[in-house]
């Protein structure tokens, strides 16, 4: 069985960072592209970054490039997000999510997401 | 960059009905590259459809996707309680970026 599983979330001020987390098992991990998307609260489903299984292709939103960082490590099956210098703005639930292929096409599994509000 | 028009932003209707959602995208998207959602409140969204028309594993038949181009369709042919949800689409192609439409919501008329 897929399981992904995110950690990191929390309150933090304006400016501040936080690195997020994503355990992941079940699947050959480095035979998937890995993404982190966002949802603000009542809003809709926003893609952030994502990267392909050897990290050869990276890409991010333009609300986020410059600010945070994706990363995996495939030998111990996990994801990561840096964020740097929060903005009010970034408060969304971030989902971790396995794509189909090795680059980036669809999402066939998702995580249930680690809550990020930034407040001061 | 391409971007993803859902229409409408809500439907009502009731069980039994059809449900016809529309994404239509501002540039042609390659090879019919274009996935469906489903999100329900509390939920992770799950997958729907992928390649404009293809089910995935355990997606029930009353879930159908077409289009190309420009204009895709996910409809329902006979709502079930379950399928009041939001829906998404994304188109891929792009890599490695992904883009999500804004939702339509079904909800119970």
């Amino acid at each position: 069985e897929v399981q992904l599983v995110e950690s990191g979330g929390g309150l933090v001020q304006p400016g501040r960072s936080l690195r997020l987390s994503c355990a992941a098992s079940g699947f050959t991990f480095d035979d998937s592209a890995m993404h982190w998307v966002r949802q603000a609260p009542g809003k809709g489903l926003e893609w952030v970054s994502g990267l392909s299984w050897n990290s050869g292709s990276i890409g991010y939103a333009d609300s986020v490039k410059g600010r945070f960082t994706i990363s995996r490590d495939n030998a111990k099956n996990s994801l990561y997000l840096q964020m740097n210098s929060l903005r009010p703005e970034d408060t969304a639930l971030y989902y971790c999510a396995k794509d189909k292929g090795i680059v980036a096409t669809f999402i066939d599994y998702w995580g249930q997401g680690t809550l990020v509000t930034v407040s001061s | 960059e391409i971007v993803l028009t859902q229409s409408p932003g809500t439907l009502s209707l009731s069980p039994g009905e059809r449900a016809t959602l529309s994404c239509r995208a501002s540039q042609s998207v390659s090879s019919n590259y274009l996935a469906w959602y489903q999100q329900k409140p509390g939920q992770a969204p799950r997958l729907l459809i992928y390649g404009a028309s293809s089910r995935a594993t355990g997606i029930p038949d009353r879930f159908s996707g077409s289009g190309s181009g420009t204009d895709f369709t996910l409809t329902i042919s006979r709502l079930e309680p379950e399928d009041f949800a939001v829906y998404y689409c994304q188109q891929y192609g792009s890599s490695p970026k992904l883009t999500f439409g804004g939702g339509t919501k079904v909800e119970i008329k």
